[in-house]
């Protein structure tokens, strides 16, 4: 069945190290995001794709890099430029044709630097 | 600053009660939509109101859309302990570069008690 699938659901980094966040779509979505969740502030931009190939820097993207080789996915990395790097993760996906913006979400990555 | 506001921050309820939650944004918008998010997981798109509509509809879900003062509320009717989640508003702007874009407000913490 169709959806947006996030792994893992639990990641541990240590300090200095990159770590890859996976996101799958098979919705057939043109664009995708990238959102960071921290307790009491709601969700903030990262990254985001309208199409193949293309992507561009969201509010927060210091620290973060990202992909978009196929249309399927779009994975993060939290390179070590990240200096505080705990959060929950959320990918989401959503077709370019009106309504515009209407976001199906995967289920999240929870992130912890240990 | 974010688009989007919500109010209030909390709301704490009985079973069977109204819920009524509000969300305000600075710039023109194409739309306007408003998501569901249970503890630790990923988020559930409610519904959607566009600029031109002023009041929808969806099961126990009635949202308002005032352009003028550039608020909408969502209403929850006849609430049930498992309406227990944060509720978001999110904003496309009207826009075309950042056309498809969600901007987020900080939610809304909804608990129903039975």
């Amino acid at each position: 069945d169709g959806g947006i699938t996030q792994s893992p659901k639990y990641l541990f980094r240590k300090e200095g190290q990159n770590v890859t966040l996976s996101c799958e779509q098979n919705l057939n979505h043109d664009a995708m995001y990238w959102y960071r969740q921290d307790p009491g502030q709601g969700l903030r931009l990262i990254y985001y794709s309208q199409i193949v190939n293309d992507f561009q820097k969201g509010d927060i993207a210091e620290g973060y890099s990202v992909s978009r080789e196929k249309k399927e996915s779009f994975p993060l990395t939290v390179t070590s430029a990240q200096k505080n790097p705990t959060a929950f993760y959320l990918c989401a996906s959503s077709s370019n044709r009106p309504p515009r913006g209407e976001a199906f979400f995967g289920q999240g990555t929870r992130l912890t630097v240990v | 600053s974010q688009q989007g506001e919500e109010d209030p921050q909390a709301l704490s309820i009985q079973e069977g009660e109204n819920a009524t939650m509000n969300c305000s944004y600075k710039t023109s918008i194409n739309n306007l939509q408003w998501y569901r998010q249970n503890s630790g997981r990923g988020l559930v798109h409610l519904i959607l109101i566009r600029s031109n509509e002023r009041e929808k509809h969806s099961g126990r879900l009635r949202v308002t859309l005032d352009t003028s003062k550039k608020s909408s509320s969502l209403l929850i009717t006849a609430s049930r302990a498992a309406d227990t989640a944060s509720y978001f508003c999110a904003t496309v702007l009207d826009r075309g570069s950042t056309l498809g874009r969600l901007y987020f407000g900080r939610g809304t913490q909804l608990t129903v008690w039975p």
